[in-house]
């Protein structure tokens, strides 16, 4: 079945450390996004790419970093520059909006989140 | 900026009983509109879309959201609703051919059985 993978789903780290949280998806969607939910504060979006070696950076960017080398993956590392990095994150992809206008379907798979915990 | 406002944080409903929730979004321009849902420990996943043409669209599990153009609404209803709704859900909107997906705060639907 295709979909999108997180891991870890639950992650622990000390204050000062890097965390890198993974997404693959076999979907052959090109667009992938990131968000952070918080509770009361919905869905915002941290970083998103519509191509391999392409990302933009979203409305809360600051102390995150992602990379995208191949279109399956799209890492996403919690850096120690985050000042308040406990929360659920969400990894999600789609079909680029060009494509999805004409599909009528710029629809977003989400995964199943990975909850980082800020000890 | 767009944004998305959803004012019901909590909604507390016996079986059987109708469901509104409401959802506002602020952008003048062409959108489209999602209504997505989070069951207890699962995916977030969508209910249903509008893009274009009839503005009340029907998703899964007996849902529809209507778009009224002039209140930059797009409410979520459900005649009768089952414990099986109990769940979070979440209003969205882009603007059209743009990427950035934006989401309202949520609405968590505890339904009693």
């Amino acid at each position: 079945d295709g979909g999108i993978t997180q891991s870890p789903k639950y992650l622990f780290r000390k204050e000062g450390q890097n965390v890198t949280l993974s997404c693959e998806q076999n979907l052959n969607h090109d667009a992938m996004y990131w968000y952070r939910q918080d509770p009361g504060q919905g869905l915002r979006l941290i970083y998103y790419s519509q191509i391999v070696n392409d990302f933009q950076k979203g409305d809360i960017a600051e102390g995150y970093s992602v990379s995208r080398e191949k279109k399956e993956s799209f890492p996403l590392t919690v850096t120690s520059a985050q000042k308040n990095p406990t929360a659920f994150y969400l990894c999600a992809s789609s079909l680029p909006s060009g494509q999805a206008q004409i599909s009528g379907a710029n629809v977003l798979t989400f995964g199943a989140g990975s909850r980082l915990t800020v000890l | 900026a767009q944004s998305v406002s959803q004012h019901n944080h909590h909604v507390i409903l016996s079986e059987a009983a109708s469901l509104e929730l409401g959802c506002n979004y602020s952008y003048g321009g062409t959108v489209n509109l999602f209504w997505y849902v989070q069951y207890p420990g699962q995916h977030l996943q969508l209910l249903l879309k509008y893009f274009s043409g009839d503005p009340l669209v029907k998703g899964i599990k007996g849902f529809e959201a209507e778009f009224i153009k002039s209140k930059f609404s797009f409410n979520l209803r459900k005649p009768s609703v089952q414990w099986s709704d109990t769940a979070e859900y979440f209003c969205a909107v882009n603007a059209a051919g743009a990427n950035n997906l934006f989401f309202g705060t949520g609405t968590r639907l505890t339904v009693i059985p």
